[in-house]
Parts: C-alpha cells; sequence; structure tokens
C-alpha cells in the first residue's frame, strides 16, 4: 500500500537549519510528483513546496521560496526539503502528499503522511 | 498568486441536513479544484478533484461542482463522520493554494 512517512521535525532556533524527509514506498517513486504542505497549530493549511516526478521542475510558495529548497533521491524513494534561515511562523506540522496522475504536473493529492512538527523557537 | 475564498468560515447543522460549501478564486482556474476533508489529528483527504469529480470510496453523497472561478462542495444527508473541515485546493496555476477551511459542525 503507498505510504509515505516524513521524519526529521524537530526545535530549532531562529535563523536555523533543519532537513526534512519523505520516505515513499508503495508505488512506483520515479513517476510521481511530491509536494510539502504545511499546518500551524490551529490553522489551516498552506502549500509549500512541489517537486516534478523526474526533478526537472521545483516550485516554491512566495512565504519560502530562497529559504527552503526541495530535492529528491531516487536511490531511497525520499524527497527532502532543506530549511534555511527558520523563522518563527515556519513553525507548522510539515506534510509530504503525492499528486494522483502519474508524470502529473498539476494535480490533486491523493496519499498524505502523517507529518513532521517543526518549531522555531529559541 | 491564486487566493482562494471559502465560505462560510464555519457552519453547522444537523444529521440529514444538506450543505454547501462555496470556494471563489481570485483568477480563473478552468477545473484545476480539489475538495479535501480533514479531521483533528489527521492528514487531509481527498474527496473531490477536477472540480467535479469523487475520489475512488468517497460516498455519493459528496458532490462538487463548478468552474473558472466558482466552485461548490455538497453533502446530502449529513452522517455522523462529516463533522469536519473541508478545504479546497486550486492546482491550476503554480504556486498551489488552499482556501482558509470550513468547519462542520454540529
Amino acid at each position: 500500500q503507498v505510504q509515505l512517512v516524513e521524519s526529521g521535525g524537530g526545535v530549532v532556533p531562529p535563523g536555523g537549519s533543519l532537513r526534512l524527509s519523505c520516505a515513499a514506498s508503495g508505488f512506483n517513486f520515479n513517476y510521481y510528483a511530491i509536494h510539502w504542505v504545511r499546518q500551524a497549530p490551529g490553522a489551516g493549511l498552506e502549500w509549500v513546496a512541489l517537486i516534478l516526478y523526474d526533478g526537472s521542475n521545483k516550485f516554491y510558495a512566495d512565504s519560502v521560496k530562497g529559504r527552503f529548497t526541495i530535492s529528491r533521491d531516487t536511490s531511497n524513494n525520499t524527497v527532502y526539503l532543506h530549511m534555511n534561515s527558520l523563522r518563527a511562523d515556519d513553525s507548522a506540522l510539515y506534510y509530504c502528499a503525492k499528486l494522483k496522475a502519474s508524470a502529473a504536473m498539476w494535480d490533486a493529492s491523493d496519499f498524505w503522511g502523517q507529518g513532521t512538527m517543526v518549531t522555531v523557537s529559541s | 498568486a491564486i487566493q482562494l475564498t471559502q465560505s462560510p468560515s464555519s457552519l453547522s447543522a444537523s444529521l440529514g441536513d444538506r450543505v454547501a460549501v462555496t470556494c471563489r478564486a481570485s483568477q480563473g482556474i478552468d477545473s484545476g479544484l480539489a475538495w479535501y476533508q480533514q479531521k483533528p489529528g489527521k492528514p487531509p483527504k481527498l474527496l473531490i478533484y477536477d472540480a467535479s469529480t469523487l475520489e475512488s470510496g468517497v460516498p455519493s453523497r459528496f458532490s462538487g461542482s463548478g468552474s473558472g472561478t466558482d466552485f461548490t462542495l455538497t453533502i446530502n444527508s449529513l452522517q455522523p463522520e462529516d463533522f469536519a473541515t473541508y478545504y479546497c485546493q486550486q492546482y491550476n496555476r503554480y504556486p498551489f493554494s488552499f482556501g482558509q477551511g470550513t468547519r462542520l459542525e454540529i
């Protein structure tokens, strides 16, 4: 069955860095775009970043552009979110999710992980 | 960036009711819209994609309509498990974006 498992969250001081991982299994990782969506405590969903199935293109929310980098490693079916210059308003539960259709660039997300929590605090 | 505005922000209803949630996009997005249901402590669950296509396994009491800038999620005959928060998401253009959510309460 399809599984997406996030890890790497934790407490980090303002200005610090963190790398989140999204380990995928149960589907052909090489055919699907993956994105990150975050949710601050008690708040709504915020789209963060997406990497296409072949890694050829990456897209970012304006709020993280220049600070976050998304990447993927086909050798271990994992997508990463490298986060630099972290701010208090980056504190959130970070989900990864796959796009529904293979090789899709624009699509809904049919499977989500359970999330990993990031807290930016001194 | 495309802004999505959901209304209402919260909604009180009873078992068996029919309810509708609307989502308005700040610019046209064709049919590139999805609806998700989220319960506390859980990730979002896909209900509707391409504005009106029901995701496999989702009960037929859920339906979606609209295109362009105005979209509606309708739930017929509310069941106890339907009380949750609902989000629309556009994927017509990058950056993708979500509506602010609609909390459906008993």
